[in-house]
């Protein structure tokens, strides 16, 4: 079946520091990919997404690029803030069929001043 | 103001009595989920339904039951066989087939004792 990995966290980083988060994914066809934040005590929200091959998914300074030869969908940001620290979730639908998400087990972010 | 809400944000049972957490959405999407959340295993889909009257279990649907009989509703109960119903649930909805993002609600954090 379909199913998303993502890197463990939690992960710790100072402001204005280089973030990574990866993810990687096995599914048949082609799906489309996700990125959702949650921030404590709330729903998820969509961050970014990307429905086909190279499609770069951008939004508030995130961005992530699906790359099929590597069934990877990692998430970069060139410099976090402390407002980014939240569980980031790694998700993909797919194409066609029934409309649900498969998520992978989230990874926590804390941006430090 | 569109959006999904989800009430109460906490709620406390004993063991052995049923219990109906509340979602409702004003987005006119014809798709609606639910999802349990646990510390480090992500989401995971109890139901969904596509269309009003007519529902799909999902991944972890054991000790759950739903019901959609309106297009902006739908409750989830949770029974008491229901082995581990500590959790917290988020309900979601989407435009339906075709569409890429799912809306979701604030959650509501169950405890059971």
């Amino acid at each position: 079946g379909n199913s998303v990995t993502q890197m463990e966290g939690p992960v710790t980083l100072s402001e204005e520091a280089f973030l990574t988060i990866n993810c990687t994914y096995t599914a048949t066809g082609y799906p489309s990919l996700f990125w959702y934040v949650q921030y404590p005590g709330e729903g998820l929200q969509l961050l970014l997404k990307a429905t086909k091959a190279d499609d770069k998914g951008s939004n508030k300074g995130f961005e992530a690029t699906y790359r099929k030869e590597t069934t990877s969908f990692h998430l970069e940001k060139g410099s976090v803030q402390v407002s980014d620290s939240a569980v980031y979730f790694c998700a993909l639908k797919e194409r066609g069929g029934s409309e649900k998400l498969v998520f992978g087990k989230g990874t926590k972010l804390t941006v430090n001043p | 103001d569109g959006g999904i809400t989800q009430s109460p944000k906490y709620l406390f049972r004993k063991e052995g009595q049923n219990v109906t957490l509340s979602c409702e959405q004003n987005l006119n999407h014809d798709a609606m989920y639910w999802y349990r959340q646990d510390p480090g295993q992500g989401l995971r889909l109890i139901y969904y339904s596509q269309i009003v009257n007519d529902f799909q279990k999902g991944d972890i649907a054991e000790g759950y039951s739903v019901s959609r009989e309106k297009k902006e509703s739908f409750p989830l109960t949770v029974t008491s066989a229901q082995k581990n119903p500590t959790a917290f649930y988020l309900c979601a909805s989407s435009a339906g087939r075709d569409s890429y993002e799912q809306y979701f609600g604030p959650g509501t954090r169950l405890t059971v004792t």
